[in-house]
């Protein structure tokens, strides 16, 4: 059984500071990584994938990879009320229906 | 990346009807695959939708409940079969844009249908 694993929140952070959010995953084989933003009515939007171990940057977002200890991570620098939003991390690792396996999501809060 | 539409963006049906929902893409794509969100919860795969063979289901979803069309590399179609309150949810479809600048496996998901069952 495939498992991708966040922490619901909501993580509250100040206006301008570092919003660090984090994801575990189960398939050792698991090959693609992602993630996604989703605003309330809204359908998913990618904003990052990874696939080698360390770090991706993509303007105020960096991923981090490292999958001896199967661990996704999205940093996002000087946070913005924008930001607010529920975060999936998405794991791709083939087989069955060879789609990508979502966690729960993390409810993230940029406070002004 | 591409641009998907899906219809309808949303329906209020009757237990034991029908519902299929189409996903239109403005360019050929190789996959296609239908998610379903539970109200309050994350995405769950249900099926590949394959051009010209039947869809590959994920464990815990079957072709009689969720049957599955993909006539062309635009087009697939989800039917949601006599349905219960338990199928009320978003149901979406993304594409894996091999084209253009995107890279693998990387999906892209349309605006969704929001289906409640009555």
């Amino acid at each position: 059984q495939k498992e991708v694993e966040q922490n619901s929140g909501p993580l509250s952070v100040p206006e301008g500071a570092i919003a660090s959010l984090n994801c575990t995953y189960s398939d050792r084989v698991s090959q693609s990584f992602f993630w996604y933003r989703q605003y309330s009515g809204k359908s998913p939007e990618l904003i990052m994938s990874i696939y080698s171990n360390g770090d991706k940057e993509d303007g105020r977002f960096t991923a981090q990879l490292n999958k001896a200890s199967q661990y996704v991570s999205l940093l996002i620098r000087d946070s913005q009320p924008s930001d607010s939003a529920t975060y999936l991390c998405a794991v791709y690792s083939g087989g069955g229906a060879d789609g990508l396996t979502f966690g729960k999501g993390t409810h993230l809060i940029i406070q002004p | 990346s591409a641009v998907i539409s899906q219809k309808p963006s949303r329906d209020i049906c009757q237990r034991g009807t029908s519902l299929t929902i189409q996903c239109q893409v403005d360019s050929q794509v190789t996959m296609m695959f239908w998610y379903r969100q539970q109200p309050g919860q994350s995405l769950t795969l249900i099926a590949t939708a394959n051009q010209g063979s039947e869809a590959t289901y994920e464990s815990g979803f079957v072709i009689d409940k969720f049957p599955i069309s993909r006539p062309n590399l635009t087009f697939s179609t989800l039917t949601v079969s006599n349905m219960s309150p338990e199928d009320s949810s978003i149901y979406l479809c993304s594409v894996e844009d091999l084209g253009g600048q995107s890279s693998y496996n990387e999906q892209f998901f349309g605006p969704g249908t929001r289906l409640t069952v009555l």
